[in-house]
């Protein structure tokens, strides 16, 4: 079936500017990651959607940033006001089951706040 | 929270031979110990994994091992090949996943 969607692609944006990140799941997926990953370093935690629970948003670098999951499916991570260091690639993974299971990453997206 | 560190952050070795790589967690709740391989360019992809009921797992030419008391895991990988060339995450997990900064791994030919 079909794996893990983001989109855009590729994002470039001006500094100041609002931004919308879109991620679909695998069809069925319960749980959903966001993280982001800025060049050559590691996977930086930011969000998780489990069903119909509170997402944990611990991970959120600052009050710019903010993700909402509709419907138990889609989910579109929102950065207010970018800045240059939000710079970065965007991942979403999904997973199938409640709980620590494999997580399928999407292609992610590249931001660049210029 | 979880924190997770990973050592080293880069890794070269010799077509043939072992390359081992580990991380220590802090978060004694953890039971989900996956390890992701991410080529230059591509999504990270799961190679291994481990949940805290078992000690060891191998899979062919990679084994991963846990010690539990400890906190610590590690990848195993023998007879490395070229294309065993990319950058490795170790993450824990209870439900969410926090995932190391990642080691560089080059397999000279």
């Amino acid at each position: 079936g079909a794996g893990v969607s983001q989109s855009p692609s590729n994002k470039v944006t001006e500094k100041g500017k609002d931004v919308e990140l879109r991620c679909d799941p695998i069809s069925g997926h319960t749980a959903l990651y966001w993280y982001r990953q800025s060049l050559g370093q590691g996977l930086e935690f930011l969000i998780y959607f489990q069903g119909n629970s509170a997402p944990d948003k611990s991970g959120l670098p600052s009050d710019r940033f903010s993700a909402e999951r509709t419907g138990g499916s889609v989910s579109t991570l929102t950065i207010q006001r970018t800045q240059q260091e939000d710079s970065a690639v965007y991942l979403c993974a999904s997973s199938s089951r409640r709980g620590p299971y494999e997580q399928y990453f999407g292609p992610g997206t590249r931001l660049t706040v210029t | 929270g979880e924190n997770v560190e990973q050592h080293p952050s880069t890794l070269s070795v010799q077509e043939g031979d072992s390359a081992v790589i580990k991380c220590t967690y802090s978060d004694s709740a953890s039971n989900y110990f996956p390890w992701y391989k991410q080529e230059l360019g591509k999504r990270p992809q799961l190679i291994i994994d481990i949940r805290s009921n078992v000690g060891e797992k191998k899979d062919q030419r990679i084994a991963v091992t846990l010690n539990k008391t400890a906190k610590h895991f590690s990848l195993h990988i023998t007879e490395t090949q070229p294309e065993d060339s990319a950058v490795y995450f170790c993450a824990a997990s209870v439900n969410d996943m926090r995932f190391g900064a990642g080691t560089r791994l080059t397999v000279k030919p």
